[in-house]
């Protein structure tokens, strides 16, 4: 079935530094696939998306681009913020499955002053 | 506009008692989820309904989990009798209806958690 990996945290990075988060995913069809964010005491917010191979979703300085070629869909920002502190979750919904969506198991990041 | 409200934010329970959360899905949006998250994992769907219809519950352990979404918005989720392993958060989330060209995002609650003990 499909599925979604991601590379373990937590990640500890000083202000300024750039961040990269690895997602890979297996899956049949053509799903979308997300970047969604969880800040402390908060529940999940959508960080940014991509709907097709080649698209790049972007929003609050963070990018990620659909790579089909290789199953990927990493999450890069240039110069992260300690206000960026949170934990974040690659995942894939597939039309042809309902919609549900599928998760990794995040990734904690920590951004030190 | 207001965003997915859920009820309570946090519950403590003994094991064998029962428990029920409450989701009030934002206004107009026809599909409403409800995923199970535990400690240091991704959220899993648990149940889908479109409207008032349960279309994806194949994940919902229906020997102690119940679920109801009458009149197609407001929706509980029960535990009965819960279990010491049913420690999680418990999300709700919703979306507007994919065949309706509403795009596929979901939006999702603060969640409640609950402590089995």
């Amino acid at each position: 079935g499909d599925s979604v990996t991601q590379m373990e945290g937590p990640v500890t990075l000083s202000e300024e530094a750039c961040l990269t988060i690895n997602c890979t995913y297996t899956a049949t069809g053509y799903p979308s696939l997300f970047w969604y964010v969880q800040y402390p005491g908060e529940g999940l917010q959508l960080l940014l998306k991509a709907t097709k191979a080649d698209d790049k979703g972007s929003n609050k300085g963070f990018e990620a681009t659909y790579r089909k070629e290789t199953t990927s869909f990493h999450l890069e920002k240039g110069s992260v913020q300690v206000s960026d502190s949170a934990v974040y979750f690659c995942a894939l919904g597939n039309y042809n499955q309902g919609g549900k969506l599928i998760f990794g198991q995040g990734t904690e990041l920590s951004v030190k002053p | 506009e207001a965003g997915v409200v859920q009820s309570p934010r946090y519950k403590i329970i003994e094991k064998k008692q029962p428990v029920a959360f409450w989701c009030n899905p934002i206004s107009g949006h026809n599909t409403l989820y409800w995923y199970l998250q535990n400690l240091g994992q991704g959220p899993e769907l648990l149940i889908r309904y479109e409207n008032e219809e349960a279309v994806d519950d194949s994940q919902l352990p229906k020997d102690r989990f119940s679920a109801e979404r009458l009149k197609g918005v407001d929706s509980t989720l029960k535990i009965q009798p819960a279990e010491l392993g049913d420690s999680a958060v418990y999300l709700c989330a919703s979306s507007l209806d994919l065949r309706q060209g509403g795009g596929d995002e979901q939006f999702f609650g603060p969640g409640t958690r609950l402590t089995v003990l």
